[in-house]
């Protein structure tokens, strides 16, 4: 079963408390893998795509790495503007065209 | 780049009523766009795909004759809620394929809140 998988489902740090979100995926065909940052009553914003295991993309505070069955959001020196929920999707080729899948994100607080 | 609008951002209506949120990419061309709906502390739910010029395809589940899509442009789509009621309550999202820039990377919208009385 195609599946998309984010833990945890909330993580608490202290401002400077580094750490990673985790995003693991059974889903065959992937075309690419995407990270969306999502304020509370607003629309997701985009922030990495990755499109195959070993790629890693940067920027400011966070990095994304993707393997063969997982990605990592790595959260450097986490600050409070950086609470948010963290969203990751697969997207996967399906017959003539795509499919994606949404995990259900995880709810990240940096305590000041 | 890649900027997605939604309007309105909120609207209260009353139930039986009809209901019309449009979906803008602002600075680019999007041949795609998507409608997803999302509750409190849930993720997002696809609804239908929306492709410029013919028919939407539309997720398992989700009325068509309810959830009325068009997407008569390169630039809008736009989602009508037919006889709302309180159940269709939701927090309402569109995106967008930027297929000329990043074409597997969808940009989204601020969201609409719908509230139906």
């Amino acid at each position: 079963e195609d599946q998309v998988t984010q833990s945890p489902e909330a993580l608490r740090l202290q401002e400077g408390e580094s750490s990673s979100l985790n995003c693991s995926y059974t889903v065959s065909g992937l075309r690419g893998l995407f990270w969306y940052r999502q304020d509370p009553g607003k629309g997701p914003e985009f922030l990495f795509t990755l499109y195959s295991a070993g790629e890693e993309k940067e920027k400011e505070r966070l990095k994304a790495t993707l393997t063969k069955k997982e990605s990592f959001l790595h959260i450097t020196a986490p600050k409070p503007e950086d609470s948010a929920t963290y969203l990751c999707a697969v997207q996967a080729s399906r017959g003539t065209g795509n499919q994606f899948y949404f995990g259900t994100g995880t709810s990240l607080t940096v305590i000041p | 780049g890649a900027v997605v609008s939604q309007h309105p951002s909120r609207v209260i209506c009353k139930s039986g009523t009809s209901v019309k949120i449009e979906c803008r990419s602002l600075d680019f061309q999007a041949t795609t766009m998507f409608w997803y709906r999302q509750f409190p502390k849930q993720s997002l739910m696809l609804m239908a795909t929306s492709n410029e010029g013919s028919k939407a395809t539309y997720e398992q589940g989700v009325e068509k004759d309810k959830f009325l899509i068009n997407h008569a442009s390169l630039t809008l789509s736009t989602l009508t809620v037919t006889s709302a009621h309180p159940e269709d309550s939701s927090f309402y999202i569109c995106s967008a394929r930027d297929s000329g820039r990043a074409p597997d990377t969808q940009y989204f919208g601020p969201g609409t809140r719908l509230t139906v009385l």
